[in-house]
């Protein structure tokens, strides 16, 4: 079975100001990893996946993160972030095996400061 | 551009009443997907269809059953609507199959916020 942690349930930024959302996975088999995000009264949409290659993935409006299999992570960054940003932000992850496997995290709401 | 639509935005029904969440994708995607959003919780998955009349029970089927008559069309009903089933409900779909479409995106309607009293 797979579990996914993300530790932080909500994160303040300034605008302009880096941010990183956190998430950790748990499986004894192969997956692949997703970021989702859910603007205000709006459906989830892809940010990025991870599915093989270059652990570094680029996603839509200058975010990107970083596959660790050591460590079990799959971290999103954005090096400066903007009011629009505002959403909550779900990590996911589907086992090798099924497409029906798939997992959330809790989510992770990030607001953004003037 | 996929679009997934969902029959209704808010819904309010009664305890005991029957309830029908409909869920239509245009773009011949073979897996659709109910999930309900609870605050803490995230998405749960209720159930999985790869094909038409085809579906597998997701983390949270009890009191929930689906039909999938077209493959465009994928219900979700509430046999018996229950307060602790108030909730958000998300549909979505993506391309592939139950085991070539691992790894796709899934694209999501944008939500039904169901109240039972």
């Amino acid at each position: 079975a797979q579990s996914v942690t993300q530790l932080d349930s909500q994160v303040p930024v300034f605008e302009e100001a880096p941010v990183e959302l956190r998430c950790n996975y748990s499986s004894s088999v192969s997956v692949y990893l997703f970021w989702y995000v859910q603007y205000p009264n709006q459906g989830l949409q892809l940010l990025l996946k991870y599915l093989s290659g270059s652990t570094l993935v680029k996603g839509i409006n200058g975010f990107e993160a970083e596959f660790n299999k050591s460590q079990t992570s799959f971290h999103l960054r954005k090096p400066s972030v903007h009011i629009s940003d505002t959403a909550e932000y779900f990590c996911a992850v589907t086992p090798y095996s099924s497409a029906s496997k798939i997992i959330f995290g809790s989510g992770t709401r990030l607001s953004i400061r003037p | 551009d996929v679009k997934v639509t969902q029959s209704s935005r808010y819904l309010v029904k009664r305890t005991g009443e029957k309830v029908f969440l409909e869920c239509v994708q245009d773009m011949d995607h073979e897996n659709m997907f109910w999930y309900r959003q609870d605050p803490g919780l995230g998405l749960r998955l209720i159930y999985f269809s790869y094909d038409v009349k085809m579906k597998e029970k997701g983390d949270i089927p009890e009191g929930y059953s689906v039909s999938r008559e077209k493959k465009e069309r994928f219900s979700l009903i509430l046999e018996s609507a229950s307060t602790n089933q108030t909730s958000m409900y998300l549909c979505a779909s993506s391309f592939g199959g139950p085991l070539a479409g691992v790894g796709d995106t899934q694209y999501f309607g944008p939500g039904t916020r169901l109240t039972v009293l």
